[in-house]
Order: structure tokens, then C-alpha cells, then sequence
């Protein structure tokens, strides 16, 4: 079965330094990649989209990868500040299934001072 | 202002009571969907619709019903709910019904609690 899977174990990190997470996925083609950014009790908050045929994306601080051999992407964010604590979602889009999004459980990125 | 809206953002009711949450978006999307959120399960999609009429199950449609009979409005049905559907339940929307134009606006949620 398709499985999207995120590191669930919150990463710590200290202001300044570069978080990367990962998003890893099996038995699934997707054309799109998207990361979101989720706070408490609100709704997600769209950040990035990187193609399938697209290795990287930049956005100011954000950089996402994309590897479709590894079936695997990797967000990072660097110069990290407090205010981007968060919980960082991945969501995926097959080729065959347009608009049928599935979603990783999210990695919690605490950023101290 | 550009927004999802979702009513109620807080329900609590008892197994059996049928209920709607509405959807509504200004942005003139053409689609719209529907997830809930569970602690350690992420976000599932439950219905998804790429225009107006034209509605697709999820991965977790069981129990929920769905219209779309304007662009504007995605109601999100519960005929029967059962305390397995306590859960948070978010609404969003997109320019088109592919990741390929970018980001899913999504609604505030609803956090529904069933007896």
C-alpha cells in the first residue's frame, strides 16, 4: 500500500543552525511534492511545490529536494529562528489521481534561542 | 480578504445527531477538499472535488457525504456521526485540482466531539 512517512520524533535545534527533514515515501509515483507549515489548532500553510522531474527549490531561507530514486525529499530550513517552530508537513499528488492528496503525520521543529 | 471559511469551529454532539459542517471560499477555486486530522495520523483527505458537480472519495470517505452544487460552497455531511469521527476536521481549497498550480488553501478547522 502507498505510505508517506515523516520523522515523528520532534527536532531540536538551536537558532542560527539548519534543520532538515525528510519525507520519504513507497509504492507511489508522484508528480508533486508540496510542504506545508502547520502551527497549533490552526490549518496548514502552504510553502513549497517541487516537480517530479525538478530536483531542487529555493524559497528566501527554504530549500527543498526532491529525489525520486531514493522516493525521497528533504526540507531544510537554514539561519532557523524561533518564530519557525512548527510542525512541517509533506503531501504528495500520484500521476494517476489528480487532486487526491495524501499527507505525511508531520515533523515538529523546535527552535531555541 | 482571500479565506477558507469553516461553521461551525467547534460541534459537540451525540451519536446519531446528522450534521453539516460548511465550507465556503471567496477566492473562486475551482476545488475544493476535505481532510480530518487525528493525533499521529496526519491529515486524510475524506472527499475532494475538482469542480462544481464532480465529487471523488478520499481516503477515508466512510460515513460522510458530500455536494457541490456551487463553486463556492463544499458542505461536509454526517448522516450518522459515531464517536469515531471526533476529530479535527479541515476544509481547503486550490485554484485547480492539481498540485501543479501550487498551494491548497486551508480552512481555521472544526473540532467535533461525538458522544
Amino acid at each position: 500500500s502507498q505510505k508517506i512517512e515523516q520523522n515523528s520524533e520532534a527536532l531540536n535545534i538551536q537558532e542560527g543552525k539548519t534543520a532538515t527533514l525528510t519525507c520519504n515515501y513507497t509504492n507511489y509515483s508522484p508528480a508533486y511534492l508540496q510542504w506545508y507549515r502547520q502551527d497549533p489548532g490552526r490549518g496548514p500553510v502552504f510553502l513549497l511545490l517541487i516537480r517530479e522531474n525538478e530536483k531542487e527549490k529555493r524559497k528566501e531561507r527554504l530549500k527543498v529536494t526532491f529525489d525520486t530514486t531514493l522516493k525521497q525529499s528533504l526540507f531544510h530550513i537554514t539561519a532557523s529562528q524561533p518564530a519557525d517552530s512548527a510542525t512541517y508537513l509533506c503531501a504528495l499528488e500520484p500521476t494517476d489521481s489528480w487532486g487526491k492528496f495524501q499527507f505525511g503525520a508531520g515533523t515538529q521543529v523546535v527552535v531555541t534561542p | 480578504e482571500a479565506q477558507v471559511t469553516q461553521n461551525p469551529r467547534y460541534l459537540i454532539t451525540v451519536t446519531g445527531k446528522k450534521l453539516t459542517v460548511t465550507c465556503s471560499q471567496n477566492m473562486n477555486h475551482e476545488y475544493m477538499s476535505w481532510y480530518r486530522q487525528d493525533p499521529g495520523l496526519g491529515l486524510r483527505q475524506i472527499y475532494y472535488s475538482m469542480n462544481v458537480e464532480v465529487t471523488d472519495k478520499g481516503d477515508v470517505p466512510e460515513g460522510y457525504k458530500v455536494s457541490r452544487k456551487e463553486k463556492r460552497n463544499f458542505p461536509l455531511i454526517l448522516e450518522s456521526p459515531s464517536p469515531n469521527q471526533t476529530s479535527l476536521y479541515f476544509c481547503a481549497s486550490s485554484l485547480e485540482g492539481s498540485g501543479r498550480l501550487g498551494e491548497q488553501f486551508f480552512g481555521p478547522g472544526t473540532r467535533l466531539t461525538v458522544l
